[in-house]
Order: structure tokens, then C-alpha cells, then sequence
């Protein structure tokens, strides 16, 4: 069972400051990560998928980037506000897909104002 | 345009029971994955279906089923419902696979 691991669990960042936490995974037969934010009393959404060792990705003010060698990826929010108050969840795909996603147990990031 | 739909939103039932459930996907995705969303287990993939055929499965015991329709259109049966089935069940569709899913709305399933 592919384990992927989020931290921290949860976190309180002022509003105007930026933030990042980390995802973790086993870099073995590794096919794209993903990550998704999921606001109270609302769908998780898609905001990035990503794929090859290096990338980068940005939306607006939040970014990520993946190092699968070392099986990690960090999602960066510039310039916090409430409205970025979320879960962050990330989820491995290996196998070509084959296997489906494995879900981490996301960071819950709560902005105060 | 639409998005994913799920039917119905809430649901009791008691054990032993079985439960279907319903997804329809946005119009012209033919990708539906099902997810388990439980407070101890964190969102858990259950199966994928793509052009009626599941590709993809999770580590879910065989009470838990699928089936997919022309219109891509998908439904999910747990059958002999245990307490610990109580969840919310997520849908997502796309065109393809994983990659870019639109998610529903989720039925709240609870087991008594």
C-alpha cells in the first residue's frame, strides 16, 4: 500500500503572510502528483497535476513544485488570505495510472485575519 | 456548462442493507472515480470507470461495486452496509483518467 504523507497536519498563518507545506511519496514507479483544495461545505478542486522531476506549477499566488528522485512536493501561498483557508490534499498516481490515486490526509490551513 | 451531480446527497440506512448511489459526470467526460471520504482514513480511491469498463480499483472488499452507462453515467452499490461504511462517497469525472477531475458535491452516507 503506496503511503503519502502530508505535513504539517494543519496550520495558522497570519493574513499577508506566505506559507508552504510539503507532500511526500515513495518515488518508486511514480506517474504524477496532484494536488487539490478542498473548502469547507464544498467539492475538493484540482489545481495542479504534475509529472516530471523539476516542475513547477503556479496558480494566482499558489505554486508548487515536485522532486520525485526524492519523492517530495511543496505547495507554496503567497501573500495568504482567508479565502486560502482550506485542506490541501495531495495524491500520488503510479503505475501509469493503473493503480488510481493514493490520497495524503491533507493540511488543514486555516488564515486569520 | 453543468457540473457533476451526485444523487442523492444523503442517505440513512442500517445494516445489512444495500445502498446504490448515483454520479453523472459533466457532458462529454467519460471518466467517473468514486471516493471515500472518512474522517479516520482520509479521502481513499475506490474504482474507476471509463467507457463503461472499471480500469482502476482500490483496496475496497467486494461489497463495494460499480457499473458505468453509455452516458457515462455511474453508479455505486455497497451492499451489506457496515457501520463503518458511513462516509462521504465523492465522485469525480473527466475526459481521460486523473488527470484534471471535477468533483461533485458527494453523498453523506450514514449507517446505523
Amino acid at each position: 500500500i503506496l503511503n503519502v504523507e502530508q505535513s504539517p497536519q494543519s496550520l495558522h498563518v497570519q493574513e499577508g503572510d506566505s506559507t508552504n507545506f510539503t507532500c511526500s511519496f515513495p518515488s518508486s514507479n511514480f506517474y504524477a502528483l496532484h494536488w487539490y483544495r478542498w473548502e469547507t461545505a464544498k467539492s475538493p478542486e484540482a489545481l495542479f497535476v504534475m509529472t516530471l522531476n523539476g516542475d513547477e506549477k503556479k496558480k494566482g499566488q499558489i505554486s508548487a513544485t515536485l522532486n520525485t528522485k526524492e519523492g517530495y512536493s511543496y505547495l507554496y501561498i503567497k501573500g495568504s488570505q482567508p479565502e486560502d483557508s482550506a485542506t490541501y490534499l495531495c495524491a500520488c498516481e503510479t503505475g501509469g495510472g493503473a493503480d488510481g490515486l493514493t490520497f495524503g490526509k491533507g493540511t488543514h490551513l486555516i488564515i486569520q485575519p | 456548462k453543468a457540473g457533476v451531480t451526485q444523487t442523492p446527497r444523503y442517505l440513512i440506512k442500517t445494516r445489512g442493507q444495500q445502498v446504490t448511489l448515483s454520479c453523472s459526470p459533466i457532458s462529454g467526460h467519460r471518466s467517473v472515480s468514486w471516493y471515500q471520504q472518512t474522517p479516520g482514513q482520509g479521502l481513499q480511491f475506490l474504482f474507476e470507470y471509463f467507457s463503461e469498463t472499471q480500469r482502476n480499483k482500490g483496496n475496497f472488499p467486494g461489497r463495494f461495486s460499480g457499473r458505468q452507462f453509455s452516458n457515462s453515467r455511474s453508479e455505486m452499490n455497497v451492499s451489506t452496509l457496515e457501520l463503518g461504511d458511513s462516509a462521504l462517497y465523492l465522485c469525480a469525472s473527466s475526459f481521460e483518467g486523473f488527470e484534471t477531475q471535477y468533483f461533485g458535491p458527494g453523498t453523506r452516507l450514514l449507517v446505523l
